[in-house]
């Protein structure tokens, strides 16, 4: 079946460094894309999404990059702070009218 | 702000034991879903539904089952609970009946089965 999935399962960055949060999909008619941002003992929040006539898409210290050539989108995080630790989802929207989530990277924010 | 509210956020239960997992949204929206997340496998979509009385099967179906009476609210339920089904049950909304867009998530409900 068709996959979602996150390169590295864990990523450790230095407060005030950029983080790239990178992610695979395979259905190459897969045109809309979510990341989402969970944080312990929560459930995962929306951060910004993105539609296949875009390459580029920029919200509040993040953007998401798309690259529909090699299936691949990514997410950017500026000045990356402790409150940003989490553990971060990309999600395939789709896959029959549903989405289909990424296995996950747990950003570490080192002070 | 879309509230998505998960009756219970911790049970434990013994094996053969019928669950109950309530969620209920206060915005009126038409999709609702039920995710069970693992350490290492990400979210898998379990069940959904579209509409009050309409459901479908996720990725992951079996041994769960989900009612949905009214449009709030959608339930899971495990007929007989088995050690493997100990995770953390999300549930989600979203509006526009069968367009894909924003999920809204609820706090989440960790259930373990002994």
């Amino acid at each position: 079946g068709e996959s979602v999935g996150l390169h590295l399962p864990t990523l450790s960055v230095q407060e005030g460094d950029n983080s790239i949060i990178n992610c695979a999909y395979s259905n190459s008619a897969s045109d809309y894309f979510i990341w989402y941002k969970q944080e312990s003992g929560k459930g995962p929040q929306f951060i910004i999404d993105i539609r296949s006539n875009m390459d580029k898409r920029q919200g509040q210290r993040v953007t998401v990059l798309l690259n529909k050539t090699v299936k691949h989108l990514s997410l950017q995080i500026a000045a990356t702070q402790p409150g940003d630790s989490a553990v971060y989802f990309c999600a395939d929207g789709n896959q029959g009218g549903k989405l289909i989530f990424g296995q996950g990277t747990e950003l570490s924010v080192k002070p | 702000d879309v509230k998505v509210t998960q009756s219970s956020r911790y049970l434990v239960k013994r094996t053969g034991e019928k669950v109950f997992l309530e969620c209920v949204q206060d915005m009126d929206h038409e999709n609702m879903f039920w995710y069970r997340q693992d350490p290492g496998l990400g979210l898998r979509l379990i069940y959904f539904s579209y509409d009050v009385k309409m459901k479908e099967k996720g990725d992951i179906p079996e041994g769960y089952s989900v009612s949905r009476e009214k449009k709030e609210r959608f339930s899971l339920i495990l007929e007989s609970a088995s050690t493997n089904q100990t995770s953390m049950y999300l549930c989600a909304s979203s509006p526009g009946q069968g367009v894909v867009g924003e999920l809204f998530f609820g706090e989440g409900s960790r259930l373990t089965v002994l």
